[in-house]
């Protein structure tokens, strides 16, 4: 079964400290694979996707496909970076439906 | 800019009851999607539209029925709503599933009592 698992409900970290969202997925195939964010009293929205290989507001993601892996990392957390985090990977079948994970609250603390 | 549109943002039911959750974009969007969101449990897909006049079932379509009523809008009804349909439903839509983000609503808290 195809599968996403973000393994810490809670992340609490001080500002200024690095950060690291962990999600790792079960798929067949090579899925295309996401992060959306939720900030407070604000719509889901996205943050990147792993093709881009961009950086959007200091955070990057790398996937992993040895470890089946795509990591969230930002160097240095901000206190605006308190949100919720999804993992969602994008199935390649003829569906491409999007599975979100179960998501990690992350809480920056001043 | 609208972008998706949910009503209502909040419903209180009694079991049994039937209602109709509405979304609507204003993006000309192809595909639609509704998900709930649950506690620990992230956002489950309930039924997608891949494209207008046609609908599939998600992860978890039990209990609820969708129409798409033409491009712009999505329905998502429960019949005979029951306490463990509970939760926050979120509708998105997205120009092209195979590539495309999904853009999301701010979300209808529903409670069944």
């Amino acid at each position: 079964a195809q599968r996403v698992t973000q393994p810490e409900k809670l992340l609490s970290v001080f500002k200024g400290a690095p950060v690291e969202l962990k999600c790792n997925y079960s798929y067949s195939g090579s899925p295309e694979l996401f992060w959306y964010v939720q900030y407070s009293r604000q719509r889901l929205q996205l943050l990147l996707r792993h093709i881009s290989r961009e950086s959007i507001k200091g955070f990057t993601a790398d996937l992993n496909k040895g470890e089946t892996s795509f990591h969230l990392k930002k160097p240095f957390a901000q206190e605006e970076d308190s949100a919720m985090y999804y993992c969602a990977p994008r199935q390649r079948d003829s569906s491409y439906k999007l599975i979100f994970g179960s998501g990690t609250r992350l809480l920056v603390r001043p | 800019n609208a972008g998706v549109t949910q009503t209502p943002k909040f419903q209180v039911l009694k079991t049994g009851q039937s209602m109709t959750l509405q979304c609507a974009q204003d993006m000309n969007h192809n595909s639609m999607y509704w998900y709930r969101q649950d506690p620990g449990m992230g956002l489950r897909l309930i039924y997608y539209s891949a494209s207008e006049g046609t609908t599939d079932k998600g992860e978890v379509p039990n209990g609820y029925n969708v129409s798409r009523l033409n491009k712009r809008e999505f329905s998502l009804r429960l019949e005979s709503a029951a306490p463990s349909q509970t939760s926050v439903y979120f509708c998105a839509s997205t120009r092209d599933r195979v590539t495309g983000e999904l853009f999301f609503g701010e979300g209808s808290r529903l409670t069944v009592l």
